[in-house]
């Protein structure tokens, strides 16, 4: 199985601030058709998962310009150019190249 | 607008069985691949099992075996029939539209709870 290992997996930010998320997979995430296949998901407190990121970069409707994916190959990233309060919570990165899919631990983000 | 509302979970004794089911509205099961994916209590999320348009499935090594996911067109509906249910398989269970691709959508999850 593609182990995704997040890093760290707390985070507290400050207001205002920029923020990152690592996120390193234990093989390739670059699948036959060229894609690669690696999501980012925000949970708020006692909500529903929420994706942001689809393939590495694409932001998905609504979510602010303020999140943004890079990466390539095993080593990806999440980054929020400036914290609000309403980005508190956990973040997910998920890999749907290989079966089975596979999501890392988490990454809590809190205000100091 | 896109609604998936599952339903079907419950309080369930170890080895029991518990079908669940998600009625999608706004789209169409039977061209989307769908999947469900759970989150224990306290804990991250974890793929279940998914079913392509073309009627390929694939499951998870921890419910291979136990579960089975299926849809009815007829209805709009996705379901997953869980079989021989342990402990560990206490969690919310979400049903997803998409996930690698431009669309995505979640429903509001159910709860199912295996217990003596």
């Amino acid at each position: 199985d593609v182990v995704m290992t997040q890093s760290p997996l707390s985070l507290p930010v400050t207001l205002g601030q920029p923020a990152s998320i690592s996120c390193r997979s234990s093989q390739s995430l670059v699948y036959s058709d060229g894609n690669t296949y690696l999501n980012w998901f925000q949970q708020r407190p006692g909500q529903v998962p929420r994706r942001l990121i689809y393939k590495v970069s694409n932001r998905d409707s609504g979510v602010p310009d303020r999140f943004s994916g890079s990466g390539s190959g095993t080593d990806f990233t999440l980054k929020i150019s400036r914290v609000e309060a309403e980005d508190v919570g956990v973040y997910y990165c998920m890999q749907g190249t290989q079966w089975p899919w596979t999501f890392g631990q988490g990454t809590k983000v809190e205000i100091k | 607008e896109v609604q998936l509302v599952e339903s079907g979970g419950g309080l369930i004794q170890p080895g029991g069985s518990l079908r669940l089911s998600c009625a999608a509205s706004g789209f169409t099961v039977s061209t989307n691949y769908m999947a469900w994916i759970r989150q224990a209590p306290g804990k991250g999320l974890e793929w279940v099992s998914t079913l392509y348009s073309g009627g390929s499935t694939y499951y998870a090594d921890s419910v291979k075996g136990r579960f089975t996911i299926s849809r009815d067109n007829s209805k709009n509906t996705l379901f997953l029939q869980m079989n021989s249910l342990r402990a560990d398989d206490t969690a919310v269970y979400y049903c997803v539209r998409g996930i690698r691709g431009v669309t995505n959508d979640w429903g509001q999850g159910t709860l199912v709870t295996v217990s003596s």
